[in-house]
């Protein structure tokens, strides 16, 4: 396995286009993460899924951001309506999550998908 | 307050000497803590991870942990160069029905040859 893989590594989109950003986790891995990152911060958790169910979204990010997990395999991040403020570092992660709950698991980041909205 | 804190930096230090970076941590039911470097324009790699109280060493990297102060530190000795890189702490959050892992905002490290 080659790790988490992130798709595109580099997107360059007009103010007012939809973009999505795909995420292939290790493949063994029951959770996924998406997280933003801009400069000088540290990343900021988005969303994540285990196995195909999303069990949290944050509180921060509005109607336009949407993700899915639909075989519990790869993920999607879809932006709606960009705006020059959506211009970050998207940052995707899996984790296996042991049944006996969630307090060993590690994070595994892929490269990141680097969006500028013009 | 914030989840996670850490000092920004940047933090200078000189080539061989020992870098100490620190994080503090709001929730009291965290239980597993993490180091990761970041290089510039690149994505998080794990260091270190370190859950029970005390240090835990890996090579020139020890991770301490102090769950009654909620602290959690990483020391580098013998700091070189290529060690010039975002450090970031991330704790587990245990104030959700799932857990999930809170990063802190990093700390710059700068070794100076």
């Amino acid at each position: 396995d080659t790790g988490v893989s992130q798709n595109p590594r580099h997107k360059i989109t007009k103010r007012g286009q939809n973009v999505t950003f795909r995420c292939d986790p290790i493949s063994e891995h029951n959770r996924l993460y998406w997280y933003r990152q801009t400069l000088g911060q540290g990343p900021e958790f988005l969303t994540y899924f285990q196995n195909e169910a999303q069990l949290e979204k944050s509180r921060l990010l509005s109607d336009r951001f949407s993700a899915e997990r639909p075989k519990g395999s790869f993920s999607t991040l879809e932006i709606q309506r960009t705006e020059q403020g959506d211009s970050a570092m998207y940052l995707c992660a899996s984790s296996f999550n042991h049944p006996s709950g969630g307090a060993y698991e590690t994070q595994y980041f892929g490269p990141g998908t680097r969006l500028l909205v013009l | 307050q914030k989840e996670v804190e850490q000092n920004s930096g940047p933090l200078s230090v000189p080539e061989g000497a020992i870098a100490s970076l620190n994080c503090t941590y709001s929730d009291r039911g965290s239980q597993s803590f993490f180091w990761y470097r970041q290089y510039s324009g690149k994505s998080p790699e794990l260091i270190m991870s370190i859950y029970s109280n005390g240090d835990k060493e890996d090579g020139r990297f020890t991770a301490q942990l102090n769950k009654a102060s909620q602290y959690v530190s990483l020391l580098i000795r013998d700091s070189q160069p290529s060690d010039s890189a975002t450090y970031l702490c991330a704790v587990n959050s245990s104030k959700t029905s799932y857990d999930k892992v809170i990063f802190g905002p990093g700390t710059s490290l700068s070794v100076i040859p």
